[in-house]
């Protein structure tokens, strides 16, 4: 069963802070990592994905991936309270074409 | 460009009834993905397709749902009979081509309560 996992939160931060989010996998193989943000009563929109080993960032967003330890996070950097959504990883596992979602990390963005 | 669209944006229905959801991709792209999104059970892929062909219907939960797409620009998922644990947002999502690179590009979904 290849999952993904992340933490239901809610994450509480306070404007301007870094929000950290997790996400670990369990597919070694997986090749490629998405981030979306689904704002309540809303689509999932794409943020960024990351496919290398490292940090790749994209204005106050900024991914990390670590294949060996099988995590992958998003920081956002001076959290503002239109932040808050929940944040969902996907993984694009070996062997096939379709995501797979975590069940997301709900953020508040405290003013 | 137009995104995904998807009709009805909400649906409701009772028990036994069959509801038909439907979505238009954005034009060109190649892949075709229906979700269900619940409170417990997150985001849900239940079926996809490629070039208009089902390739993993894996996650179809049971006889009672089936999905086609005649054509590039129109598929429908269809619940037969319909029942109250279906209720949920489902979406549909379509993506350019067959790269682990590619972005999923999520329609505004359709609620569906089923009384």
């Amino acid at each position: 069963q290849k999952e993904v996992e992340q933490n239901s939160g809610p994450l509480s931060v306070p404007e301007g802070a870094i929000a950290s989010l997790n996400c670990t996998y369990s597919d070694r193989g997986s090749q490629s990592f998405f981030w979306y943000r689904q704002y309540s009563g809303k689509s999932p929109e794409l943020i960024m994905f990351i496919y290398s080993n490292g940090d790749k960032e994209d204005g106050r967003f900024t991914a990390q991936l670590n294949k060996a330890s099988q995590y992958v996070s998003l920081l956002i950097r001076d959290s503002q309270p239109s932040d808050s959504a929940t944040y969902l990883c996907a993984v694009f596992p070996s062997g096939t074409y379709k995501y797979i979602f975590g069940t997301g990390t709900r953020l508040k963005v405290l003013a | 460009d137009a995104g995904v669209i998807q009709s009805p944006r909400h649906e409701v229905t009772e028990m036994g009834q069959e509801v038909t959801l439907r979505c238009k991709p954005i034009s060109g792209h190649d892949y075709l993905f229906w979700y269900r999104q619940t409170m417990m059970r997150g985001l849900e892929l239940l079926i996809y397709f490629n070039n208009n062909v089902p390739i993993d219907d894996s996650g179809m939960p049971e006889d009672r749902f089936s999905a086609k797409m005649p054509n590039a620009s129109f598929s429908t998922l269809k619940i037969q009979p319909s029942e109250p644990r279906d209720s949920a947002v489902y979406f549909c999502a379509s993506s350019p081509r067959g790269r682990w690179t590619d972005t999923q590009y999520f329609g505004p979904g359709t609620r569906l309560t089923v009384l």
